[in-house]
Parts: structure tokens; C-alpha cells; sequence
């Protein structure tokens, strides 16, 4: 099946620092990426939904100058977390999908915990 | 906008018996997908079963089924013949199919307990 690879798996940043989070799907063309996010004992909350070459759309309350997003090709999307903060702590889930390939679904990575001291 | 509903934070079900989780879910659309999702410690999501809104048959997936009911708006999961490996959080999720990049829509999740 599909596989969509995430890394790091965790990490653990000072505060102030930025974050670079990859997402790689391996066998497909990823023409969409979304970026969910997890607090613990929590559902994913969705933070953006990006199309490969275009400007990610960022759901309400996520900060795009704080969460940046780049999907410059069909096999990588990235998530960086700039000037970090403790309360950016958290469990963050990538998922792929190729729309155009009718009756798929998306693939989840494995996640990444930050965490921020 | 759509939501998704889980009545049930935690569930428990002793080992080879049977149990049933609940979701509701609010829509005004006719093209939809609902799915139930498996995440383990591992936090690893993983796809349990699928279901297509036009589809009146309920899937199956093993020993996982759903009772979809679409106008009551209801999609439960049976696991049957309960494993300890079955123990997870699982989450009910919604997805237009309006258009092919719309994201998935979950539930706050059922914590599933599997009594040896």
C-alpha cells in the first residue's frame, strides 16, 4: 500500500528556534497535504490543507506566519515551525493524497512530538 | 460545516466478545464518505473500514462493520470476536466529496479497552 513518511519522528527544540517537519509520500504523487494537529487525549485538529505548487489555505485560528508550509512537489511537503514556543508543544500528523486517482483516500505519516523546552 | 460526534470518550469490551461504537455526524450533503479510524499507542492512524453515502449496504472489513444509517445520520462500528490488539483510540471521520482535496472531519474519539 501507500506510504506517506514523516520525519523527525520527534524532537526537542529550544524556544525561539525554528522547526522544519518533512513529509514524503513514497509511491505516490501527493496533489494534496494536509497538516493536523494533536494535543494529548485530543482528536486531529485540521491546521492547513496544501496543493502541490500553490499557497497552502490555513484553517481559522492557525498561523501562517508561524506554521509555514511548503509544498513545492508532489513527493514532499514540509511544516516549519518558526520561533517556537512551549504552547507549540504538541503531536503533528501529515496525511497525502493523489486526487486524482479516484476511490484513494489519504495516507498518514507516522507524526512528529515536539516538544519545545 | 460538518461535524462529527462520539459520544463515548471510553469503551471497554471484554477479550472475544463483542462491541459497538457510536458516531452521529451533521451534514446537508448528498456526496460523502465516512470512515473509522484505528490509532494505537503508536499514534499511528490507521484505516479500519469506509463507507461510501450512496452506498446503502454497510461495509465490512473482517471481523469491523459499520450500521450506516443515513437518515438518522448515524455510523457505528462493530468490532467482533474483541483482541487484545484491538485496544486503541479510534476516531469516526467525515469527508466531502465535493471536490477531491477536502479534508477529513474527526470526531473527539472513543478510548477502546480490551479486557484479557
Amino acid at each position: 500500500g501507500a506510504v506517506v513518511s514523516q520525519h523527525p519522528s520527534w524532537v526537542i527544540c529550544k524556544s525561539g528556534t525554528s522547526v522544519k517537519i518533512e513529509c514524503r509520500s513514497l509511491d505516490f504523487q501527493a496533489t494534496t497535504m494536509f497538516w493536523y494537529r494533536q494535543f494529548p487525549k485530543q482528536s486531529l485538529m485540521l491546521m492547513a490543507t496544501s496543493n502541490e505548487g500553490s499557497k497552502a489555505t490555513y484553517e481559522q485560528g492557525v498561523e501562517k506566519d508561524k506554521f509555514l508550509i511548503n509544498h513545492a512537489s508532489l513527493t514532499l511537503s514540509t511544516l516549519t515551525v518558526t520561533s517556537a514556543h512551549p504552547e507549540d508543544s504538541s503531536f503533528y500528523i501529515c496525511s497525502a493524497r493523489d486526487v486524482w486517482v479516484p476511490n484513494t483516500e489519504a495516507f498518514f505519516g507516522q507524526g512528529t512530538r515536539l516538544t519545545v523546552v | 460545516a460538518q461535524t462529527v460526534t462520539q459520544s463515548q470518550p471510553e469503551m471497554s469490551v471484554q477479550e472475544a466478545e463483542t462491541v459497538t461504537l457510536s458516531c452521529t455526524y451533521d451534514t446537508s450533503e448528498s456526496d460523502y464518505y465516512l470512515f473509522w479510524y484505528k490509532q494505537p499507542p503508536s499514534r499511528q492512524m490507521i484505516l479500519v473500514i469506509r463507507q461510501e453515502a450512496y452506498k446503502q449496504q454497510n461495509a465490512t472489513e473482517n471481523r469491523f462493520s459499520v450500521n450506516f444509517q443515513k437518515a438518522a445520520k448515524s455510523f457505528s462500528l462493530k468490532i467482533s470476536d474483541s483482541q487484545l490488539g484491538d485496544a486503541a483510540m479510534y476516531f469516526c471521520a467525515y469527508r466531502s466529496g465535493s471536490s477531491g482535496n477536502t479534508p477529513l472531519v474527526f470526531g473527539k474519539g472513543t478510548r477502546l479497552s480490551v479486557i484479557a
